[in-house]
């Protein structure tokens, strides 16, 4: 059982360029939800999906866009990344929407020079 | 949107039972108290959620005064491997706007033998 796998694992990237963080989950959950994790900051919601077809905006989503084509996969792209985008990002799901109980992926480390 | 405040660090021994307060001076009435533990470099794990009272499973229990404005985390006996950082999170459970899930900044919990 696979759970929320998230890719890549890691990633290097130049100011202004374009990247797509991947998560995919196989547990047919409705929502789905992309959080960025800093220091000192925790954790802020970036952009959520109640279910496939439908997006909503979190606490930080500027910089972000997200789709939700189907069930299983939710990717989150910087359109064009700045520094202050360096972050781990976390991609995470629950069984309904609005339910408290989610499952995280294993994160992807983001560093933008 | 209910915010919450924890301490930002905790030091026990193993053996030792270990309680960490969250404030939550505005959760509204249809909010939830989800508590959530991490360990270094993975992403968030589920631990107990509540609505009132009290509310206890293998791993921990959940005590919510009356007015619901604080909430404390009670984990029995704790050992090494119970070092990680804690977060409460106050919002909505089935049903709702994603936007209103808030990740307070964690406590930091440091197990010594």
């Amino acid at each position: 059982i696979a759970g929320i796998t998230q890719a890549p694992t890691s990633q290097i990237l130049a100011a202004g360029r374009r990247m797509t963080l991947r998560c995919t989950q196989d547990m047919r959950h409705n929502a789905m939800y992309w959080y960025r994790q800093d220091l000192g900051l925790g954790l802020r919601l970036i952009h959520y999906s109640n279910t496939a077809g439908t997006t909503g905006k979190g606490e930080v989503p500027d910089g972000y866009s997200v789709s939700r084509a189907n069930t299983d996969d939710f990717p989150l792209t910087l359109a064009s990344a700045v520094p202050s985008q360096t972050s781990v990002y976390f991609c995470a799901s629950s069984r309904l929407a609005g339910v408290n109980e989610q499952f995280f992926g294993p994160g992807t480390r983001l560093t933008v020079l | 949107l209910a915010k919450t405040t924890q301490p930002i660090s905790m030091d026990s021994y193993e053996g030792q039972e270990v309680n960490i307060t969250c404030s939550h001076n505005n959760i509204a009435t249809n909010d939830y108290i989800t508590w959530y533990q991490q360990f270094p470099s993975q992403g968030p794990r589920f631990i107990i959620q509540g609505y009132k009272t009290k509310v206890t499973n293998e791993v921990a229990s959940l005590f919510i005064p009356a007015d619901r404005k604080s909430s404390t985390l009670s984990l029995p006996r704790v050992s090494l491997s119970d070092t990680a950082v804690y977060y409460c999170l106050v919002g909505r459970s089935y049903g709702g706007s994603q936007g209103n899930l808030i990740f307070g900044k964690g406590t930091k919990l440091s197990v010594k033998p």
